[in-house]
């Protein structure tokens, strides 16, 4: 398996415009989950679905960011209209079942000018 | 889930045992004890979990207290590939209410 694929792995884009970041989960893997990391606040987690449904996205900053789960095989964060303050390192992260670990992407380094 | 709390970082020399603590005085009886770590600019990498016998696999050991109050992270040959930063978790495992919140996490270096 390649394991959770992320992309982007790098987005540059002007503040004002829409973002939007890509997640395939590990076949087979029922939780998905959306991770920014930043230096001042490390890993936060934003927002995670069992699936396919929302389950807590108590961590999403504000309206501005949307996350959707369309089918077991994909993801989508987006962020509309982008800040210079979204710039961070965004993860996605599976889950196979109960009593198993989370597996994690290699990132998306989104950087807002 | 219950607090942890670790040091900030740590040094160790390359091929002695790692030794990292976690402190978790408030974990209930249904929580677990989870090891992951994060080599620099990578997503973070599960290493192990517990809930109250030792564990051990084929990254590191876990021993947790007793009184599951503490746990202590083993790696038993440090590498200079093994300097990242260690996070230890402390949730309820089952159901589909599943969050990993991590912490700051401890950096260990591990030096020539």
């Amino acid at each position: 398996d390649a394991g959770v694929i992320q992309s982007p792995r790098h987005e540059v884009t002007e503040m004002g415009q829409e973002v939007t970041l890509r997640c395939k989960p590990i076949s087979g893997h029922n939780s998905l989950f959306w991770y920014r990391q930043t230096m001042m606040r490390g890993l936060e987690l934003l927002i995670y679905f069992n699936n396919n449904v929302p389950i807590d996205d108590s961590g999403m900053p504000e309206d501005r960011f949307s996350a959707k789960m369309p089918n077991a095989s994909f993801s989508t964060l987006k962020i509309q209209p982008s800040e210079p303050r979204d710039s961070a390192v965004y993860f996605c992260a599976t889950r196979g079942g109960v009593f198993t670990e989370a597996f994690f992407g290699q990132g998306t380094r989104l950087t807002v000018v | 889930d219950a607090k942890t709390t670790q040091p900030p970082s740590m040094d160790c020399a390359e091929g002695r045992a790692a030794n990292l603590p976690c402190n978790h005085s408030t974990i209930s009886g249904n929580e677990y004890v989870y090891w992951y770590r994060q080599i620099h600019s990578q997503g973070p990498q599960y290493i192990i979990h517990g809930l109250k016998n030792n564990e051990t696999n084929e990254m590191a050991s876990l021993i947790i207290t007793e009184d599951r109050k503490s746990s202590t992270l083993i790696l038993p040959h440090a590498t200079l590939r093994d300097t990242a930063v260690y996070y230890c978790i402390v949730r309820s495992d089952g159901g589909s209410n599943y969050k990993l919140t991590f912490g700051k996490g401890t950096l260990l270096t591990v030096n020539p």
